[in-house]
């Protein structure tokens, strides 16, 4: 079965820690990952993606993800976090293209303490 | 650019009222669309997807209902709006595999 698993449904970090969230993934084919991030109230916003080429990716606001296909995993980095990175972190899994859709994971909310 | 709008941004609605929430998609053409709820510390549901004009798939059956009257525009509707339908309301689109989310509507059935 497709499934995408964040083992952590909270973190907490200090500002200026470094934050690692992770995610685990099933999918039968070769899968297109995705990180999202959502503020309180607010929709997500697209963090970073990867398609195919280099498995460490670069994403919007210091944000970087590695593909690790012997581990079936894609977890999120940043190396040193702010007070606004708190927010809620999903990962997600799909087929890439015009067709299929994403599988999301249920999500990691991480908190910063100052 | 693209962008995604919702309306409206908050709804209070009493139980068994009708529903209709609205997205529209500017800036693409013949996107994939979606509709999502999520649930207070609950993650994704996916609703609804469209891949065109009167195009609907169902993923969860349930109190509501979806239509695509034009090609970037996407509603979800209720008859009858129970409890259990009150939660944030999330309406995407896509057309390479990355989905973009709107704003959301904060639905409240009481």
């Amino acid at each position: 079965a497709q499934s995408v698993t964040q083992p952590d449904i909270h973190i907490t970090v200090s500002e200026g820690a470094s934050l690692e969230l992770r995610c685990n993934y099933s999918y039968g084919a070769t899968p297109y990952l995705f990180w999202y991030v959502q503020s309180p109230g607010q929709g997500l916003q697209l963090l970073l993606k990867y398609f195919s080429g280099d498995t460490l990716v670069q994403g919007i606001k210091g944000f970087e993800a590695e593909f690790k296909r012997s581990q079936s995993s894609f977890n999120l980095r940043k190396p040193s976090v702010h007070w606004s990175d708190a927010a809620e972190y999903f990962c997600a899994v799909g087929p890439g293209g015009s067709q299929g859709n994403l599988i999301f994971g249920k999500g990691t909310k991480l908190s910063v303490k100052p | 650019s693209q962008t995604i709008h919702q309306w409206p941004a908050t709804l209070v609605q009493p139980v068994g009222s009708p529903l209709s929430l609205e997205c529209t998609v500017e800036g693409t053409s013949n996107p994939n669309l979606y509709w999502y709820r999520q649930a207070a510390g609950r993650g994704l549901q996916l609703l609804f997807y469209s891949v065109g004009i009167g195009q609907i798939s169902s993923e969860v059956p349930q109190n509501l209902s979806a239509s695509r009257p034009q090609d970037r525009q996407f509603i979800l509707s209720s008859k009858k709006l129970l409890l259990s339908d009150s939660g944030f309301y999330l309406c995407a689109w896509s057309n390479q595999g990355e989905q973009y989310f709107g704003p959301g509507t904060r639905l409240t059935v009481t």
